[in-house]
């Protein structure tokens, strides 16, 4: 079974850039997580879908961050502009349902905004 | 609200036993969880144990759960070059809450 998939690996822009990352959750997986990871600390969610929906965007800045999961399946996240205080590594987890279910996540899109 | 305190560091010798700690606030959740994160890789899901549980071993790692004191450890027996990563604790229903994470460095 193939993983949770994420593009780019990394990605270098400067402050009031505009970025966005791809997620590739695993078939089948109804749910979709998008974590902001600072160095340092441990994953902060940023947004949960379920299916197209949005379930929890509460610690999402949504001045300046969006994401979008149209079919139900990839979902992209967006920042701009971009500031310092953004460089952490985003990652994307996976899960069947929701809820207790447990979470796969992919191996993260390493962001460095200068 | 929920927290999560890890201690930050962690190092050990090959075929030692590694003892992570992971104290916590609120006991709503149902479940606990282990991940395990390699450099420049996404967290891996190690084990998880029930919060009406107090004991539960898989292989080389014993999770012990100690409600009243609202403290978790993960043990790893033999501890491996291989074992070398951070560990998150993360506590929660929907969302998770994970800690800061733990480096544990193997010795040779």
């Amino acid at each position: 079974e193939a993983g949770v998939a994420q593009s780019p690996r990394y990605k270098i822009i400067e402050k009031r850039q505009s970025v966005a990352f791809w997620c590739n959750p695993i078939s089948g997986h109804a749910t979709l997580y998008w974590y902001q990871q600072i160095l340092g600390q441990g994953p902060k969610l940023l947004i949960q879908f379920q299916n197209n929906g949005v379930v929890d965007d509460s610690q999402l800045p949504k001045d300046r961050f969006s994401a979008e999961r149209l079919k139900g399946v990839d979902s992209t996240l967006k920042i701009q502009p971009a500031k310092l205080e953004d460089s952490a590594v985003y990652l994307c987890a996976s899960s069947l349902e929701g809820g207790l279910e447990t979470q796969y996540f992919g191996p993260g899109t390493r962001l460095l905004v200068l | 609200g929920e927290d999560v305190e890890q201690s930050l560091f962690l190092s050990v010798r090959e075929g030692d036993s590694s003892v992570i700690n992971c104290t916590y606030t609120d006991s709503s959740s149902t479940y606990l969880y282990w991940y395990k994160q390699e450099p420049g890789a996404g967290l891996q899901l190690l084990t998880y144990i029930f919060s009406n549980m107090d004991m539960k071993q898989d292989q080389r790692l014993t999770v012990l759960l100690n409600k009243k004191d609202k403290h978790l450890s993960l043990r790893i027996a033999d501890t491996q070059t291989g074992d070398s990563a951070i560990y998150f604790c993360a506590w929660g229903n929907t969302p998770l809450v994970f800690g800061k994470g733990t480096r544990l460095s193997v010795i040779a």
